[in-house]
């Protein structure tokens, strides 16, 4: 069975310093890839996502994640971190003969001024 | 423009009720999903349909009960409600059947359900 890994549940960075936000799966097949925000009391909004191609993606907000098939990662970047992106970030697997979407179990991040 | 719509955004009713939680796209999107969060954010799939046929059906009970009446809506009906059933529910939607494409779910934004 297909599963995401979320390292660290919670992330506290100082406005301005560099977000990292990692997230691995587990298979032999690379899936499709995504991440998502959900700000609070929010529905989840796509950040960005990667199925082929180029492995380094990026998406709104300033941020991107590389795919690195090798480490079987996909962790997720912003160099200056902003108060307006405490929120909590979810990766999520799909594969490509499969409807459903699994997600890890979310990272909280919170920015300190 | 709400891209995914859901109503109500908050539920608050007793157990053993029975209660709806309604969704619409207006994205065009012939699939259509829910999904629960529990109360460590963890996000789940319950259901999945595609043009009002049913094509995921999770392990969940009997009595979460979805129905599409027609490809932009897909209502969820859950009877004799517990108090293991208060989380947040998410509908999405997607542009056509995931399989083997690359298309994207979008979310709505939650209905928050407490069952006391």
């Amino acid at each position: 069975a297909q599963s995401v890994t979320q390292l660290g549940s919670h992330v506290s960075v100082s406005e301005g310093a560099l977000v990292l936000l990692r997230c691995n799966y587990s298979s032999s097949v690379p899936p499709y890839l995504f991440w998502y925000v959900q700000y609070p009391n929010q529905g989840l909004q796509l950040l960005l996502k990667y199925t082929t191609g180029a492995t380094l993606v990026k998406g709104i907000n300033g941020f991107e994640a590389e795919f690195k098939k090798s480490e079987t990662s996909f962790h997720l970047t912003k160099p200056s971190a902003h108060m307006s992106d405490a929120a909590e970030y979810f990766c999520a697997v799909r594969y490509s003969n499969d409807y459903k979407l699994s997600f890890g179990a979310g990272t909280t991040v919170t920015v300190r001024a | 423009d709400t891209a995914v719509s859901q109503t109500p955004k908050y539920l608050v009713t007793q157990m053993g009720n029975d209660k709806s939680i309604k969704c619409e796209q207006n994205l065009g999107h012939d699939t259509m999903y829910w999904y629960k969060q529990d109360s460590k954010k963890f996000l789940k799939i319950m259901f999945s349909y595609n043009n009002k046929e049913l094509i995921i059906n999770e392990t969940v009970p009997n009595r979460f009960s979805p129905k599409s009446p027609d490809k932009a809506h897909l209502n969820l009906h859950i009877n004799s409600l517990e108090l293991g059933d208060s989380a947040v529910y998410f509908c999405a939607s997607s542009h056509k059947r995931l399989a083997g494409s690359t298309d994207t779910q979008y979310f709505g934004p939650g209905t928050r359900l407490t069952v006391l």
